[in-house]
């Protein structure tokens, strides 16, 4: 059973860069063909879709953010990263990591993690 | 942009029927997911590709799209069924787009 657990810093300053990092267990990060997401939910607001790195090594960033935005995969660790540059407080929110396969639903969720900007 | 609404809230007596709607312009001609969101705890998907549900969901959920409409529905509703509910499709330009989110309360 694949499972996924998000890590990080918990508070950032503005203007710096932000990292994150999803741990997954149960399954290996580049076997299948899987799309590894990042989501968020600000405060307030709804789940906002961030980017995702493909089993491939492709990515795909929401244009919003695309400019501040890299996905990577650290294949000896089961892991992929999060970084976001040039933080402000709009930034703050509950960043959780996803499991999908493609175009579709993500079926496959962690917990999530707290990222405060201030 | 491609966007969809949802009523910020619904309320339901125990034992009773929730249902949350989830409007967007021809939305019945995309795969519409649902999924139950609490505060702490992995988001679930509940409902995938309009009406299936996943492994280990009751049978107490179920889904339809259709015109500009994806509804979700759960019958005999539980206190444990109290949650925000979010619906999802996935629109070319912004890859993932989801519902504001509706907060299920039961009475």
């Amino acid at each position: 059973q694949v499972q996924l657990q998000e890590s990080g810093p918990g508070l950032v300053k503005p203007s710096q860069t932000l990292s994150l990092t999803c741990t997954v267990s149960g399954a290996s990060i580049t076997s299948g063909t899987f799309y590894w997401s990042w989501i968020r939910q600000s405060p307030g607001k709804g789940l906002e879709w961030l980017g995702y790195i493909h089993t491939s090594g492709r990515t795909n960033y929401n244009p919003s953010l695309r400019s501040r935005l890299v996905i990577s995969v650290d294949t000896s660790r089961n892991q992929f990263s999060l970084r976001l540059s040039s933080v402000t407080a709009a930034d703050t929110a509950v960043y959780h990591c996803a499991q999908g396969e493609g175009e579709d639903a993500f079926h496959i969720w962690g917990q999530g993690t707290l990222l405060t900007v201030s | 942009s491609y966007e969809l609404t949802q009523p910020l809230s619904v309320s339901v007596a125990l034992g009773q029927t929730a249902r949350i709607t989830c409007g967007g312009v021809d939305i019945g001609r995309r795969n519409v997911h649902w999924y139950q969101y609490r505060p702490g705890q992995a988001p679930l998907l509940v409902m995938w590709r309009d009406s299936t549900r996943p492994s280990g969901i009751p049978e107490r959920f179920s889904g339809a799209n259709s015109g500009n409409t994806a509804t979700l529905t759960i019958t005999r509703v539980q206190a444990g069924d109290e949650a925000e509910y979010f619906c999802q499709v996935w629109a070319s330009n912004i890859n993932y787009v989801f519902g504001p989110g509706t907060k299920v309360t039961v009475l």
